[in-house]
């Protein structure tokens, strides 16, 4: 059983697309992320929802945005792919308001040409 | 600003060497620290949560300080096992909302 999902494993696409990244979690939790860790391998946070609410957003640009059909899914959409955009991205989720453990996805590399 | 830093980068030992994993923070108003183990290629999978009240965390050869008023934390490995190789990174819960703040993790490397 995945408890965190994630696809495609891998995406590779030119600059000025649009793509869109999937994430389902099966656990039941009300919080989901959508973390960025770039070529250093420092984790950053990009955006967190609750019950369907942005509750932060780490001022990252305009053309990311995480869309939530229901509370098992968070899925993140990039608009006009730069090269700077060239990422693992990861989805996480946890069940409490705070305090409680993070489950993550397995992650999408992104490559952006 | 909560900035998290881990020493060292990176360390390697020899199989059943003890070791102790370091991580710092500047701002001690956390709910809680977490460290976690990430393999090559793969995600992120949690080992242990600390919360804000409590000192340490234990499970199996893995124990884990905190002392919030001095902003840090200590993960130790007992009995280190090649297949303890990954890279460990510790992360606080920031108190003005679900806010997790990584720090740039510690590459460890376990010799048989």
């Amino acid at each position: 059983d995945t408890a965190v999902s994630q696809t495609p494993k891998y995406l590779v696409t030119q600059m000025g697309n649009d793509k869109s990244i999937k994430c389902e979690q099966n656990l039941g939790h009300d919080t989901m992320y959508w973390y960025k860790q770039d070529s250093k391998k420092f984790l950053k946070i990009m955006f967190s929802y609750n019950n369907k609410e942005l509750i932060i957003n780490e001022t990252v640009p305009n053309r990311f945005s995480p869309k939530s059909p229901d509370k098992a899914h968070l899925n993140l959409h990039i608009n006009s792919l730069e090269l700077g955009d060239s990422a693992v991205y990861f989805c996480a989720s946890t069940g409490g308001p705070v305090g409680d453990t993070q489950y993550f996805g397995p992650g999408t590399r992104l490559t952006v040409l | 600003k909560q900035e998290v830093t881990q020493i060292p980068a990176a360390l390697s030992v020899p199989e059943g060497e003890n070791l102790v994993l370091n991580c710092s923070f500047t701002d001690s108003a956390i709910y809680n620290l977490q460290w976690f183990r990430q393999d090559p290629g793969k995600g992120l999978t949690s080992l242990l949560l600390i919360q804000s009240s409590q000192r340490e965390q234990t499970s199996g050869r893995l124990n884990a300080s905190l002392d919030k008023s001095s902003g840090r934390s200590t993960l130790y490995i007992a009995a280190s096992q090649p297949g303890d190789s990954a890279t460990y990174l510790c992360a606080v819960e920031v108190n003005y909302g679900q806010n997790f703040v990584f720090g740039p993790g510690t590459r460890l490397s376990v010799l048989p």
